[in-house]
């Protein structure tokens, strides 16, 4: 069975500092990968996805980066946090592209 | 304009009523999927129905893509269904994006 695992599962930061959220895939080799946030109150909208390790493509411009340094981890990260950057991220997988995505259990980033 | 559009914003029933949500897109569809956002704010897939109609207890979804609309039929609702309820679509034209509504906030008079 295929396991998604998010770490952290929250985390307060300060505005500037840095950030590194991750996403782990077990269970299926070579699947697509995908960012989503959510600020409260907010709509769920993609950030970021990746159909291969090394290749990543930006969906929304949040002063964000992602990469994928292995076929089975996502990594989310920024060098300076804004407080717009508070929310809920998500994190996840799909065979290919247009079929069935599943979810990580996400992380709360809240940015003081 | 906005691809994915859900009604109502919210719903309040009684306890034992049925409820129907919404979700009516404006592109051209290849799947569609629906999600029980908890209040932490991880989602619980509910189904993944590009077409027709699936069961799941007591949750029926149907998808017409000539009419462009989906439904979430809830039966005999309980407290436990309170919550929010996302639909979202991948758009036919082979996107790896989801684009998500903005969800119906369904709670339950007890």
């Amino acid at each position: 069975a295929q396991t998604i695992h998010q770490w952290p599962v929250a985390e307060i930061k300060a505005v500037g500092s840095p950030l590194s959220l991750g996403c782990t895939i077990k269970g299926k080799s070579s699947p697509n990968l995908y960012w989503y946030w959510q600020a409260t109150g907010g709509t769920l909208q993609q950030l970021f996805y990746s159909i291969t390790v090394g290749q990543v493509e930006s969906v929304v411009q949040l002063n964000l980066s992602a990469s994928r340094p292995k076929d089975d981890q996502f990594i989310l990260s920024t060098e300076k946090l804004l407080l717009s950057h508070s929310g809920f991220y998500l994190c996840a997988w799909s065979l290919t592209r247009n079929t069935e995505v599943f979810f990580g259990k996400g992380t709360r980033l809240t940015v003081v | 304009g906005q691809q994915v559009q859900q009604s109502p914003a919210s719903l309040v029933l009684q306890e034992g009523e049925n409820a129907e949500l919404q979700c009516n897109f404006s592109t051209s569809l290849n799947s569609m999927q629906w999600f029980y956002q908890r209040p932490g704010g991880s989602l619980v897939s509910l189904f993944y129905n590009p077409s027709g109609t699936k069961h799941s207890g007591r949750l029926t979804s149907t998808t017409v893509i000539k009419e462009r609309r989906s439904s979430l039929h809830i039966s005999s609702s309980q407290t436990t269904d309170s919550g929010t309820y996302l639909c979202a679509l991948s758009p036919g034209t082979g996107s790896n994006r989801l684009t998500f509504g903005k969800g119906t906030k369904f709670s339950l008079i007890p």
